[in-house]
């Protein structure tokens, strides 16, 4: 099986800026998660989506945003992009199996914010 | 609200000597916990899990974590570190049975001297 995928890799935005990152997951998981690693704040999750809804947030400002598609491929959004959002954003898949958490991640997309 | 503890922000060791990292967590029910691995410029990527079976759990690589509710401990080891082990460490927990957040710790780097 293909494991996660993210587009773009890389990406650099100026302030002000909105972007859209996109994930795919494995095939048949149908949990999506998305994290935001910086070298401050290390390991920060932002949203979970299962079957096309948010099921779970963290505590992120508004102009962080997802959605999931019903072929649980998901995108996130951040608008009016600041310096803070330089961030390594990585994406995971669960098969949502009862008993295991288990998420698998993708490479991740460098955002930088100039 | 579970959290996670890492002590030890970098971490050196020999060629062939033991590796171990050390986790603590704080949960208000019995957790589910993992370490993942990440090279530079990669995703995350899972070494081991606990889900409430065996509380000595075998990773790939090597590696091995054992899990002491007494100690709220679930520390990483490798008999026998390898150059190619040379990378940051993360521990995770999450809530069973399908709470798919994961808080993390802050992780640690391992360098492998020869």
């Amino acid at each position: 099986k293909a494991g996660v995928t993210q587009t773009p890799r890389y990406l650099i935005k100026t302030r002000g800026q909105q972007v859209t990152l996109s994930c795919s997951p494995i095939s048949g998981h149908r949990s999506v998660s998305w994290y935001q690693q910086t070298p401050g704040q290390g390991l920060q999750f932002l949203f979970e989506y299962f079957s096309e809804t948010q099921r779970n947030k963290g505590n992120f400002p508004g102009r962080f945003s997802g959605r999931q598609f019903s072929n649980s491929r998901s995108e996130m959004n951040v608008s009016t992009l600041e310096l803070g959002d330089s961030a390594l954003y990585l994406c995971a898949s669960s098969p949502v199996a009862v008993g295991s958490n288990e998420q698998f991640f993708g490479p991740g997309t460098r955002l930088t914010v100039l | 609200a579970q959290s996670v503890t890492q002590l030890g922000s970098h971490v050196s060791v020999s060629e062939g000597a033991l590796v171990l990292l050390r986790c603590n967590y704080s949960s208000s029910v019995p957790p589910y916990l993992f370490w993942y691995v990440q090279y530079p410029n990669q995703g995350l990527q899972l070494l081991l899990k606990y889900t409430s079976a065996a509380t000595l759990v075998k990773g790939i690589n090597g590696f091995e974590a054992e899990f002491k509710k007494s100690e709220t401990s679930f520390h990483l080891t490798k008999p026998s570190a390898h150059m190619s082990d040379a990378a940051e460490y993360f521990c995770a927990v999450s809530r069973p049975p399908n709470d798919y957040k994961l808080s993390f710790g802050a992780g640690t780097t391992v360098t492998v001297r020869a």
